[in-house]
């Protein structure tokens, strides 16, 4: 069956110290990566994307790669703050009849940034 | 620019209702989505907008069902309301148009909580 595996529990990191998030996938073969931070009772905003011939992007403190062979996505946060403490979300764009189907999310990973 | 507005911000309706949701895009954006996310759990994709048409449709019932206005704006509605479509719905909107729009960023509004009791 597919599915897409987040570190399911909180990731507690100390900080200034470099936070990195797992996204795993079996059975997908993904166009496009999309990463997303959800804070408690609102909607996903959108960081990075990353295309299939991508190996890795940044953006200011954060970095992605994307590895199809191994099906998993890194998602890094250097020099992490408390304000980055949050809900990441990983999502998938799959082809469909020449477009792309709506994302398929995670679950997410709670990432909490102790001071 | 206000962004993706919702309406209304929560609602509590009961079982075997039916429930409407309402979705403002993005200015400038034409292409709208909808997802529903239960507690805990990443958000799933509905269906999708474009032209007042549904053009993507997720792995959900026909007691989902949509509607685009000329303006853009959307309207999620859902019959016979059970127990399990208590959840957070989310409408998304894209700069990209119709079946490539996924492909790009999305912006999420705010969403809509129900609870079915």
């Amino acid at each position: 069956s597919q599915k897409i595996e987040q570190n399911s529990e909180a990731l507690n990191i100390q900080e200034g110290k470099t936070a990195t998030l797992t996204c795993n996938y079996t059975n997908y073969s993904p166009a496009y990566l999309q990463w997303y931070r959800q804070d408690p009772g609102r909607g996903p905003v959108f960081l990075l994307l990353i295309r299939e011939n991508e190996k890795e992007k940044r953006k200011e403190r954060l970095k992605v790669t994307f590895d199809t062979t191994l099906k998993q996505s890194l998602f890094h946060i250097t020099a992490s703050q408390p304000a980055d403490s949050a809900t990441y979300l990983c999502a998938l764009v799959l082809y469909s009849g020449g477009g792309a189907d709506g994302l398929t999310f995670g679950k997410g990973t709670h990432l909490i940034i102790q001071p | 620019d206000a962004g993706v507005t919702q309406s209304p911000t929560h609602l509590i309706k009961t079982r075997g209702q039916q429930v409407t949701l309402r979705c403002s895009p993005k200015s400038g954006h034409d292409t709208v989505s909808w997802y529903q996310q239960a507690l805990g759990q990443g958000p799933q994709f509905i269906f999708q907008y474009y032209e007042e048409e549904e053009r993507q449709r997720g792995n959900f019932p026909d007691r989902f069902s949509g509607h685009q206005f000329p303006n853009y704006s959307s309207e999620l509605n859902v019959n016979a309301l059970l127990l399990g479509d208590s959840a957070l719905y989310l409408c998304a909107s894209s700069l990209v148009p119709g079946l490539y729009a996924s492909y790009n960023e999305q912006f999420f509004g705010p969403g809509t909580r129900l609870t079915v009791l």
